[in-house]
């Protein structure tokens, strides 16, 4: 079962720009993680926000976690052409590591 | 860092054989593994939960005598799609949920073609 959904489900945008993508939720969880795929290829984790926490940072990235609102925010910063790749949400809702993805947002860096 | 690997990388075969793909931890041990499959240009759903020494949990919809989920070891998780149609066709991924500190690596993907 798909939890939640991303939006926008495709964005283009110039290299040195910046790109943000939502992903919403729909039960309470633990943690929420964002993972990164490139076409074809399997999952890079990206980075993983408790639910008590609010804000957090790795490198050019920033996550959000709005649990009031069930929502979650991924900005990637100066992107680059070789951040071009489809980007996902997943929430851990039990601890049991069952991790329900959101739709994705396919991310395309032009030059 | 940890890692997960999957086997076969991709397979091709004919409609009505069984086909196996093999999900491996490579160097943790893990109690829970779990499988997903994606569908060009879609999200990854997940298919079950395998846990070591009992039986799979699988998700609402998904046939558990058509995918048969082994997990006879704490390193390896196998899944056999069985009499394999063309609808089948798909990137298959596991995942393996290390027991020490519960993080979860992702393997590479398989993606099978049913002719």
């Amino acid at each position: 079962s798909q939890q939640g959904e991303e939006d926008p489900q495709a964005l283009s945008i110039q290299e040195g720009e910046n790109a943000t993508m939502n992903c919403s939720y729909k039960t309470s969880i633990n943690n929420l993680q964002w993972y990164r795929q490139n076409s074809g290829r399997g999952l890079v984790h990206l980075i993983l926000i408790r639910s008590n926490e609010r804000e957090k940072h790795s490198g050019r990235l920033r996550v959000t976690l709005d649990t009031s609102k069930k929502s979650s925010s991924l900005l990637i910063t100066a992107s680059r052409a070789a951040d071009t790749a489809s980007y996902f949400c997943a929430t851990d809702e039990d601890q049991g590591g069952k991790l329900i993805f959101g739709q994705g947002t396919e991310l395309s860096v032009k030059p | 860092g940890a890692v997960v690997s999957q086997h076969p990388s991709w397979v091709i075969c004919k409609s009505g054989t069984s086909v196996k793909i093999e999900c491996r931890s490579l160097d943790f041990q893990a109690t829970t593994m779990f499988w997903y499959r994606q569908f060009p240009k879609q999200s990854l759903m997940l298919m079950a939960t395998s846990n070591e020494g009992s039986k799979a949990t699988y998700e609402q919809g998904v046939e558990k005598d058509k995918f048969l989920i082994n997990h006879a070891s704490l390193t390896l998780s196998t899944l056999t799609v069985t009499s394999a149609h063309p609808e089948d066709s798909s990137f298959y991924i596991c995942s393996a949920r290390e027991d020490l500190y519960n993080e979860q690596f992702f393997g590479p993907g398989t993606r099978l073609t049913v002719l």
